[in-house]
């Protein structure tokens, strides 16, 4: 089974600087999803940015990029830039690309709680 | 363009009282359906998943079940409430060629 890690519980960054969230995960696979979830007060998730592991290169979303190391699996985060917007909790999560029941659920991380300094 | 919707948005409920939330999918056909919970510090943690009407799959053993009686229907349930099913609960939706879930609102959960 999956497993991804998150070993930031909280994090802060002052406003207009770029901050970095860390993830690691587990798996056998060698073709899967990873993915950066924004869950903000309202509760309501928010896709931020995927990564296709047979992709090498990283992909980025405005301000928001990520270092993906497939060997050292390893699927970081980084802010540019920080809005106070950005403020939320965010997950990464994995998903298998091969399904034997066709469903894809996600695996999650237990998050890590940004703040923004104004 | 495709949304989903769950209510109610909050519950509060006593132990041992039954529970029915619902989802529901408008936009689309045939979707993968999931429930995830999460609990208070945690993330999100997959209880069932279905592929199509009256299908269902269950990760978790516990007191909750799903049913999915219409294609974009998915509903969870309880007989007897217990005080660790509070928590915020999140349904999703995806399509298999898709590999992107969406997510609902959610429903806060509290059992007193």
């Amino acid at each position: 089974a999956q497993t991804v890690t998150q070993s930031q519980p909280e994090m802060s960054v002052q406003e207009a600087e770029t901050v970095t969230l860390s993830c690691t995960y587990d798996t056998s696979e060698s073709d899967y999803y990873l993915f950066w979830y924004k869950q903000p007060p309202s509760r309501q998730m928010i896709l931020v940015i995927r990564q296709e592991a047979y992709k090498q290169q990283n992909a980025t979303e405005n301000r928001f990029s990520v270092n993906f190391q497939k060997a050292a699996k390893s699927f970081s985060l980084k802010i540019s830039d920080s809005q106070l917007g950005d403020a939320a909790m965010y997950f990464c999560a994995y998903r298998s690309v091969y399904s034997g029941a066709g469903s894809y659920q996600l695996t999650f991380g237990k998050g890590t709680k940004l703040s923004v300094i104004p | 363009s495709q949304t989903i919707h769950q209510w109610p948005a909050t519950l509060v409920q006593p132990v041992g009282s039954p529970l029915s939330l619902e989802c529901t999918v408008e936009g689309t056909s045939n979707p993968n359906l999931y429930w995830y919970r999460q609990a208070a510090g945690r993330g999100l943690q997959l209880l069932f998943y279905s592929v199509g009407i009256g299908q269902i799959s269950s990760e978790v053993p516990q007191n909750l079940s799903a049913s999915r009686p219409q294609d974009r229907q998915f509903i969870l349930s309880s007989k007897k409430l217990l005080l660790s099913d509070s928590g915020f609960y999140l349904c999703a939706w995806d399509r298999p060629s898709s590999n992107e879930q969406f997510f609902g609102p959610g429903t806060r959960l509290t059992v007193l």
